[in-house]
């Protein structure tokens, strides 16, 4: 069965300084996995998917993240983050044979000035 | 393009009253799918239909869940005899196809159970 294990549950960082939130899939195939932003008072948003080809994906708001087999990862970067990233960020999975998401249960990111 | 919307956005209830939810999807979005969150958790799956047809449903959604898509285009979820374990955020999203087209998200439907 797919799952979905997000470690970090509360990263804080400071405005400017980069950032990484990791992912780790479980799941036979090849996964196709998605990291989607959740702000107070708004609706899930999504920065990025991966299905194959190139595995360093670019998103929106300058994020990227990388797919990488050998580790089942999928950790989500950017350079250098903005007091506005502060939300909860979700990995998901999902599969050829359903059209449903599996999600981790999200990395709250604190931004300070 | 307006986004998914629902209705209500808050909803107070008192165990054993039945409760129903409203989705409205982005038009022309035939994938309309029901998730359910709880505080500190991500979203689990419930389910989905293609068009009017309900593809999968979770084991998550006992005998007291029922959710219909009737014409294809808005959805309701109804639980009937509510528990205070249903408390929740219920989460709409829809997609113009599969799995490889965005799931966009609805704001969300608060529920509390007293």
């Amino acid at each position: 069965a797919q799952s979905v294990t997000q470690p970090d549950i509360h990263i804080t960082v400071s405005e400017g300084a980069s950032l990484e939130l990791r992912c780790n899939y479980s799941y036979g195939a090849t996964p196709y996995l998605f990291w989607y932003v959740q702000s107070p008072g708004q609706g899930l948003q999504l920065l990025l998917k991966y299905f194959s080809g190139d595995t360093l994906v670019q998103g929106i708001k300058g994020f990227e993240a990388e797919f990488k087999r050998s580790q089942s990862s999928f950790n989500l970067r950017k350079p250098s983050v903005h007091w506005s990233d502060a939300a909860e960020y979700f990995c998901a999975v999902g599969a050829e044979n359903t059209d449903k998401l599996i999600f981790g249960t999200g990395t709250r990111l604190q931004v300070f000035p | 393009d307006t986004g998914v919307s629902q209705d209500p956005r808050h909803k107070i209830t008192k165990r054993g009253q039945n409760v129903t939810f409203r989705c409205d999807p982005i038009s022309e979005h035939n994938r309309l799918y029901w998730y359910r969150q709880t505080l500190g958790q991500g979203p689990e799956f419930l389910t989905y239909f293609q068009n009017e047809a309900q593809l999968e449903k979770s084991r998550l959604l006992s005998d007291r869940f029922s959710a219909e898509r009737p014409k294809g285009s808005f959805s309701t979820l109804e639980i009937q005899r509510t528990e205070q374990g249903d408390s929740a955020m219920y989460l709409c999203a829809s997609s113009l196809g599969g799995v490889l087209d965005t799931q966009y998200f609805g704001p969300g439907t608060r529920l509390t159970v007293l």
